[in-house]
């Protein structure tokens, strides 16, 4: 039932492009992403719902295809910010209540 | 607005103690959730609400309890402490399924 993130870590340098996968067994109502900084609390970046479009704000975007059951999270352009740990939370299609996470993936960006 | 409030912040409970982690919001959230979150495991669902009067367990319930008498407070009770229960504890609120979660800031909890 728990989401697979790929890939489980990624370290880029400043400028460079990153892919995160997040793809699930069952049927998926929606999915969230996330970011988590060392020592904090994790902070929301977006939603994808079935039958919406992709989203995305600044250089951050994601896609959702609800035939494959898959997520994709696009990081262009990566800023030393965007360093932290990214989790998707999926919401199946038969309980939306109950947000089940990845095991995320670890992202650092060096100068 | 504060958002999600998660007190209190640190705590060390001895082998058998119980305690209530509190979680208060002041946005008008009908969901909430508490997550325990340890290394290498990501977050795990314990309990959640999604309105007044209406809890429903999540992945690794066991050891837990909640009630949500009113829409602002959802507070989980160990009801007595393993040294398996040492984690961070999240609580977090949203408007619906449709929305992101907000996330209080945490619970680090060490059983000895």
């Amino acid at each position: 039932q728990q989401p697979v993130q790929s890939p489980q870590a990624v370290i880029l340098r400043e400028g460079e492009d990153a892919v995160i996968n997040c793809s699930s067994s069952k049927a998926l109502y929606s999915v969230h992403w996330y970011r988590q900084k060392h020592g904090e609390a994790p902070i929301f970046l977006m939603i994808l719902l079935k039958g919406g479009e992709q989203k995305g704000h600044d250089k951050i975007s994601a896609s959702f295809n609800e035939k494959k059951q898959q997520s994709s999270l696009y990081l262009t352009a990566s800023q030393l910010s965007y360093s932290g740990t990214y989790f998707c939370g999926t919401l199946n299609a038969g309980n939306n209540r109950k947000l089940i996470w990845g095991l995320g993936t670890s992202l650092a960006v060096n100068p | 607005n504060a958002g999600v409030t998660q007190t209190p912040k640190f705590q060390v409970l001895k082998t058998g103690q119980s305690m209530t982690l509190q979680c208060a919001q002041d946005m008008n959230h009908e969901y909430m959730s508490w997550y325990r979150q340890d290394p290498g495991m990501g977050l795990r669902l314990i309990h959640y609400s999604v309105g007044a009067g209406i809890t429903d367990q999540g992945e690794v319930p066991n050891g837990y309890n909640v009630s949500r008498s009113t829409t602002e407070d959802f507070p989980l009770r160990l009801l007595s402490a393993a040294p398996s229960q040492t984690s961070v504890y999240f609580c977090a609120s949203s408007r619906d399924g449709n929305y992101g979660y907000t996330f209080g800031s945490g619970t680090r909890l060490t059983v000895v």
